[in-house]
C-alpha cells in the first residue's frame, strides 16, 4: 500500500540546533517526493522536491531508497523555521500522497 | 501571475446552508486538486480534475460536488452544509514532477 509517515507530530529544538524531521514512504514504483512547509495561517508552499537535489532556505532532503525515507535536515535551526512540514510522495495516477505533518518548533 | 487563487477566505454557514468554494488558476496546470486540512489528520484530498473535462473521487468526497468549469477553474460545492464539514478547504493545481501550488486557503465555519 502506498503511505507515507511522518512518526513525530511535534518536534522542539533550540535555536542553532541542528534539525531532521523523518518521512519514510511506501512505494513499489519509482517514488517522486517532496516536502511542503506551511507557516503560520499561511498556504502550504513547495519546499523542496528530491529530483532537484536543492537546497532551500537551508533544508536538504536525501531520498535513501534502500531505508525507504526522505528525511528534511537542516544543520542550524532558525526561528523563522518554525511551521508544520509535510512529506508528500507523488503517485502515477496525478495524486499526492500526504504525511500527517510535524509541527516543528524552534526555541530561542 | 497569480498562481491559484480561492475564494472566499473565511465563510460561516449555518447546517443545511449550501455554498460554493471557487478555484483558480493562471499556470496552464492540467491537474486541480481539492483538499481539506483539519487538526492532525494532515491533507485529506476530496476530489481531483486529472484534465479539463474529468473529476474523480479523492478519500472523502461525501456531501461535496466538483465542477472543472474549463482548464482555468475548479469549484467545490456543499450542497447541504453539515457541521463535520467545518473544516479549512485548499485548492491546488499540479505540474507533474514539481509538485503542487496551493490556494491561500478557505477557513469554512458550518454551526
Amino acid at each position: 500500500a502506498q503511505r507515507v509517515t511522518q512518526p513525530e507530530k511535534l518536534l522542539s529544538v533550540f535555536k542553532g540546533a541542528p534539525v531532521e524531521l523523518k518521512c519514510n514512504y511506501s512505494y513499489s514504483g519509482s517514488p517522486e517526493l517532496f516536502w511542503y512547509v506551511q507557516y503560520s495561517r499561511q498556504r502550504l508552499q513547495l519546499l523542496l522536491r528530491h529530483i532537484s537535489r536543492e537546497s532551500i532556505k537551508g533544508f536538504t532532503a536525501d531520498l535513501n531508497k534502500g531505508e525507504t525515507s526522505f528525511h528534511l535536515k537542516k544543520p542550524f535551526a532558525q526561528e523563522e523555521d518554525s511551521a508544520m512540514y509535510y512529506c508528500a510522495l507523488e503517485i502515477g495516477n496525478y495524486q499526492l500522497i500526504w504525511g500527517a505533518g510535524t509541527k516543528l518548533i524552534i526555541k530561542p | 501571475n497569480a498562481g491559484v487563487t480561492q475564494t472566499p477566505k473565511f465563510q460561516v454557514l449555518k447546517t443545511g446552508q449550501s455554498m460554493t468554494l471557487q478555484c483558480a488558476q493562471d499556470m496552464n496546470h492540467n491537474s486541480m486538486y481539492w483538499y481539506r486540512q483539519d487538526p492532525g489528520m494532515g491533507l485529506r484530498l476530496i476530489y481531483y480534475s486529472a484534465s479539463e473535462g474529468t473529476t474523480d473521487k479523492g478519500e472523502v468526497p461525501n456531501g461535496y460536488n466538483v465542477s472543472r468549469l474549463n482548464k482555468r477553474e475548479f469549484s467545490l460545492r456543499l450542497e447541504s452544509a453539515a457541521p463535520s464539514q467545518t473544516s479549512v478547504y485548499f485548492c491546488a493545481s499540479l505540474r507533474r514532477g514539481h509538485g503542487y501550488t496551493f490556494g491561500s486557503g478557505t477557513r469554512l465555519t458550518v454551526v
